[in-house]
């Protein structure tokens, strides 16, 4: 049983298109993180939710706490969006992680 | 900049060896934590601390041990590296006790070879 499952596990796009994707955690949290790692493992956290809707540039991050669901959209996706997302909530003290989204977007 | 440091980005050991991962990071957090990712698998929890010389066991303790004298260091140790220990290695770090998730940063990873 995993506590945080992501979908789509892969995604091809071509550049500029609208990108969505969904995590559905079972856990109660204090916050939700979506993170970016690139090739060579090093890991970024893109975004940190406990509710509503954050944007950064081209990302945007929702969370529905009484769904216990969240997206993470990019728009106008370029080549260099290209990477695994991973959604990862707080839990009882601890994190839960989902497998990740791998993207890539061609030119 | 807030920072959480792993020692190394590559490392290759041999069977037997004891490996030692370190992990610092400058932002006073209280809670560290270690994974392990493997492809098909995701991140799993290794061991994590909430406070100096405290430690408990996660998901996947089986083969390592962990030591934290100083709160801004937490290592990771291989007592005897075997090679379904060759992973990437993630540390985290994160504000509060009980409130995990709120400020948590991520080191670059390590990724371990065993050969």
């Amino acid at each position: 049983k995993n506590e945080v499952e992501q979908s789509p596990q892969n995604l091809t796009a071509q550049e500029g298109e609208f990108i969505t994707i969904n995590c559905s955690y079972s856990v109660g949290i204090s916050a939700l993180h979506w993170l970016q790692q690139h090739p060579g493992g090093g890991i970024v956290s893109l975004f940190m939710l406990s509710s509503g809707k954050k944007k950064h540039g081209r990302l945007i991050a929702t969370i529905n706490i009484q769904e216990k669901h969240s997206s993470l959209h990019i728009t106008a996706s370029h080549p260099r969006d290209s990477a695994v997302y991973i959604c990862a909530v707080g839990a009882r003290n601890q994190f839960y992680f989902g497998t990740g989204t791998s993207l890539t977007v061609i030119p | 900049d807030v920072k959480v440091t792993q020692s190394s980005r590559y490392l290759v050991k041999r069977t037997g060896e004891k490996v030692f991962l370190e992990c610092v990071q400058d932002m006073d957090h209280e809670n560290m934590f270690w994974y392990r990712q493997d492809p098909g698998l995701g991140l799993r929890l290794i061991y994590f601390s909430y406070d100096v010389k405290m430690k408990e066991k996660g998901d996947i303790p089986e083969g390592y041990s962990v030591s934290r004298e100083k709160k801004e260091r937490f290592s990771l140790i291989l007592e005897s590296a075997s090679t379904n220990q060759t992973s990437m290695y993630l540390c985290a770090s994160s504000l509060l006790s009980g409130v995990t998730g709120l400020g948590a940063f991520f080191g670059q990873g390590t990724r371990l070879t065993v050969v």
